[in-house]
């Protein structure tokens, strides 16, 4: 079974582009979030989907950013336009339902952003 | 609100030897869960152990263990006879929310960087 996929691996962009991120999760998990890790820091979660609806997005940091996904499959991250803050990894995660605490978060591999 | 701490910003072990990473959290909630992911250099993140706030048992999985104490909010990480292949970030989590698709977010400590040395 393929796990999360992200595209690209690596994105370099100048500042003032735009940028989208794409993830794909694995089949059937309804629940799908996104995080970002700035350099030395934490990871920060930004949103989270249940299928194609908005559960949680109280992490996005801005409106340069916007996170759709369609029809309940993957998920696409747009950032537009890029400032030189948003350089960092993101990372898009998938899960299935669940009724309680353990039910592990797949991770794809990031997104590595660098603005210029 | 709820938070992860780690205040380990770097370890080192000897080959074969174990160690312990340390995560304190904070939250109000009875009901909470806590995970650690491991992150090589590769930048994926790698699910290791998780422990449920309501079991009585430390969680293993093989060579990690789960130390819980739930009165001083802790729940250490232990490796033990740590590999090469072990270096990498460590990152301590919990879970926002268990019930049914009402939160599910995690929230991550800062993490520790682990270098085993041969």
């Amino acid at each position: 079974e393929a796990g999360v996929t992200q595209f690209p691996s690596h994105s370099v962009i100048e500042k003032g582009q735009t940028v989208t991120l794409r993830c794909d999760p694995i089949s059937g998990h309804d629940n799908l979030y996104w995080y970002r890790r700035v350099m030395g820091k934490e990871i920060k979660f930004l949103l989270h989907f249940v299928k194609e609806s908005k559960q949680d997005e109280s992490g996005m940091p801005n409106n340069r950013f916007l996170a759709e996904r369609t029809g309940g499959t993957y998920s696409t991250l747009k950032v537009q336009p890029a400032e030189l803050e948003d350089s960092g990894v993101y990372f898009c995660a998938s899960s299935q339902a669940f009724l309680g605490g353990n039910t592990e978060a797949f991770f794809g591999q990031g997104t590595r952003l660098t603005v210029v | 609100a709820q938070k992860i701490t780690q205040t380990q910003p770097g370890m080192f072990v000897q080959e074969k030897e174990a160690v312990t990473l340390d995560c304190t959290y904070d939250t109000s909630d009875q009901s909470y869960g806590l995970f650690w992911y491991k992150q090589p250099s590769s930048g994926e993140m790698i699910f290791l152990i998780y422990q449920g706030s309501y079991d009585e048992q430390n969680a293993t999985e093989g060579r990690y263990s789960l130390n819980f104490q739930k009165a001083r909010k802790s729940a250490n990480l232990v490796i033990s006879a740590s590999q090469l292949g072990d270096s990498a970030m460590y990152f301590c989590a919990m879970r926002d929310g268990v019930g049914y698709n009402q939160g599910g977010k995690l929230i991550f400590g800062q993490g520790t960087e682990l270098s085993v040395k041969p």
